[in-house]
Formats: C-alpha cells, sequence, structure tokens
C-alpha cells in the first residue's frame, strides 16, 4: 500500500529566505507525482507536475524534483514571500490514476 | 482555461435532507473525481468517472451516490448523511486518469 510522507510538518521563515519541502512515498511504481498549494478553506492549486520519466519541473520561483528510485521529491521555493504561505500537499499517482496525498506542510512566511 | 466550478460554495443540511453537489469543468477532461477532506487532513478520493463511466468507487456508502450525466458534468448526490459526513468536498478533472489534475474550490458541508 502506497504511503506518503511529507516534512516538515509546519515551517516557518522570514521573507527572502529559499527553502525546500519534502516529500517521501513507499512504492516506487508511480505514474507521476504533482505538487498542490491550498490556501486555508479553499480548494487545491495545482502548481508542478512530474512525470515518472522526468527528473525535474520549474515555473517560476518553484523547482520540483524526483528520485523515483529512492521514492523522494523536492519542492523547491526561491525567494519565499509572504504570499507563499500555505498548505503545501504532494501526491503520487499509481496505475489506478489515484492520487494518494501526503498530510501536507503548512508554510507562514513572515515579513 | 483551467478552471473547475463547484456549487454551492456551502451546504448545511439536516440529517433527513436530500441535497445534490455540482461540478462543471470545460476543458474537455474525461476524468472527474470526487474527493473527501476532513479539517487538517489531506484530500481522501471517493470516486472516479472516466469517459462518463465509474471507474472506481472507494467503498463509499451509498448515501452518497455519484452521477456523471455528460462530459462536463459531475453530482454528488447526498441523503441521510451522518454529522460526521461534515467535510470539503472536492471535485477534480484532469484530461485522462494519469493526467494533471485540476481541482475546484470546494463545497463546505455542514450536517446538522
Amino acid at each position: 500500500k502506497q504511503e506518503v510522507t511529507q516534512i516538515p510538518a509546519a515551517l516557518s521563515v522570514p521573507e527572502g529566505e529559499n527553502l525546500v519541502l519534502n516529500c517521501s512515498f513507499t512504492d516506487s511504481a508511480i505514474y507521476n507525482l504533482q505538487w498542490f498549494r491550498q490556501d486555508p478553506g479553499k480548494g487545491l492549486t495545482s502548481l508542478l507536475l512530474i512525470q515518472s520519466s522526468q527528473r525535474e519541473q520549474t515555473s517560476g520561483r518553484l523547482n520540483a524534483s524526483l528520485d523515483k528510485s529512492s521514492g523522494r521529491s523536492t519542492l523547491y521555493i526561491a525567494a519565499s514571500q509572504p504570499g507563499d504561505s500555505a498548505t503545501y500537499l504532494c501526491a503520487v499517482e499509481g496505475n489506478t490514476g489515484k492520487l494518494i496525498f501526503g498530510q501536507g506542510t503548512t508554510l507562514q512566511v513572515k515579513p | 482555461d483551467t478552471e473547475v466550478t463547484q456549487t454551492p460554495k456551502h451546504l448545511v443540511m439536516g440529517m433527513t435532507n436530500k441535497k445534490s453537489l455540482k461540478c462543471e469543468q470545460h476543458m474537455g477532461h474525461r476524468a472527474m473525481y470526487w474527493y473527501k477532506q476532513k479539517a487538517k487532513k489531506p484530500p481522501e478520493l471517493m470516486f472516479v468517472y472516466s469517459y462518463e463511466k465509474l471507474s472506481i468507487n472507494e467503498s463509499v456508502p451509498s448515501r452518497f451516490s455519484p452521477e456523471c450525466p455528460n462530459s462536463s458534468l459531475l453530482n454528488l448526490h447526498l441523503h441521510a448523511l451522518q454529522p460526521e459526513d461534515s467535510a470539503l468536498y472536492l471535485c477534480a478533472s484532469s484530461q485522462d486518469v494519469w493526467a494533471e489534475a485540476f481541482f475546484g474550490q470546494g463545497t463546505r458541508l455542514t450536517v446538522v
């Protein structure tokens, strides 16, 4: 059974810092891995999708990497801003098309 | 346009009521999903529709009844719910079941 773990559970940083969020999964047989952002009480916003054959994806200040063999992904946020404050969720998709989520990392960026 | 629209945004219903949640997308996606999210927990899959056919039912109680009338619409019919069913219900869609998923803003459901 696939299990997804995100570390840390919460993170507080001053504005301008570069930071890394971690995601690990137990079964390397995945189709893709997706990073989402969720603001309190809102839906999920897709940030980046990494296909199983890819190593990384970039969008603006965000960079996500995937090491399928070790069951790890990282989301790198450069030059953090208060507007980046949210919960970040990673999710892996296996051959059933089902997304399995980690518990999330709640990020607070202080001005 | 990567928008998934859910209505209503908020819903309060009694345990004897019947209500429906609606989800709509116009991206031409052929896979649509219902997820349930409890407070401070990640979303959990309930149902998957692929090409308008139910392909995954995650052993959801029968008081939740999904319906996919066409490729753009997904409904979730609710009846005889329990207070513990109170949650944020999220709809998502993707080009196909293994493609990037896009989520709506959710319906906040409270069962009283």
